[in-house]
């Protein structure tokens, strides 16, 4: 199966901070990487897919970009609402797909 | 609109089975898969497989074979995960989701909570 390594596993940062995670697969993929949103006690929300497309009604705060084995997710400024957890997911491999380990975004 | 609707939370014992249902409404039933995710507490978001709505047919992932089943009753647009003889360790939160495409996944359950205790 394909592994996608999610950095960092979680960070502090402020309002209006520039917000930037990582994830790095085992093997190159061609552009079927995700970016999903979790708050606690809530199912997890899609933001962006195939790398860098805005899901519907998604705030343009949110970007993503990368390509091969390296794949990033930005948020430009912070706001209040985005501190939760964020999973990226691949699924270049439909037998197999497969999640990061999740990078929790807190309040610094 | 697009809505999927999970079962209730669930406390089983050990060696028991459970069902948990995913009804969906406001499209097609048949035109999308459903797909399966297993949360356990305080860990990350683990893919379980998914069902080809049209034939019925599951895919499960490595390490969800043989006490997990995915099944469909078309009828009532629901889909189903069961699973036998549960084991301390399926404590979680299961979720199904609806993708656009293949596997981006733009509609979730809102999560059935499992606990298994003796």
């Amino acid at each position: 199966d394909i592994q996608m390594t999610q950095s960092p596993s979680s960070l502090s940062a402020s309002v209006g901070d520039r917000v930037t995670i990582t994830c790095q697969a085992s093997e190159g993929i061609s552009h079927f990487v995700n970016w999903y949103q979790q708050k606690p006690g809530k199912a997890p929300k899609l933001l962006i897919y195939d790398v860098f497309n805005l899901a519907t009604g998604v705030p343009s705060r949110f970007s993503g970009s990368g390509s091969g084995t390296h794949f990033t997710f930005t948020i430009s400024s912070l706001q209040p609402e985005d501190f939760a957890t964020y999973y990226c997911q691949q699924y270049d491999n439909l037998l197999a797909l497969t999640f990061g380990g999740g990078t929790k975004v807190e309040i610094k | 609109q697009v809505q999927l609707v999970q079962s209730g939370s669930e406390l089983k014992k050990p060696g028991a089975s459970v069902k948990v249902s995913c009804k969906t409404s406001g499209y097609t039933f048949t035109s999308h898969a459903i797909n399966w995710v297993r949360q356990a507490p305080g860990q990350g978001l683990e893919w379980m497989g998914r069902i080809n709505t049209n034939t019925g047919n599951p895919t499960y992932a490595q390490g969800f074979t043989g006490r997990f089943v995915f099944s469909l009753d078309t009828s009532v647009s629901t889909a189903y995960l069961q699973i036998s003889s549960l084991k301390t360790e399926d404590t979680a939160v299961y979720y199904c989701t609806r993708p656009f495409g293949a596997g981006a996944f733009e509609i979730w359950g809102q999560g059935t909570m499992v606990t298994v205790s003796s």
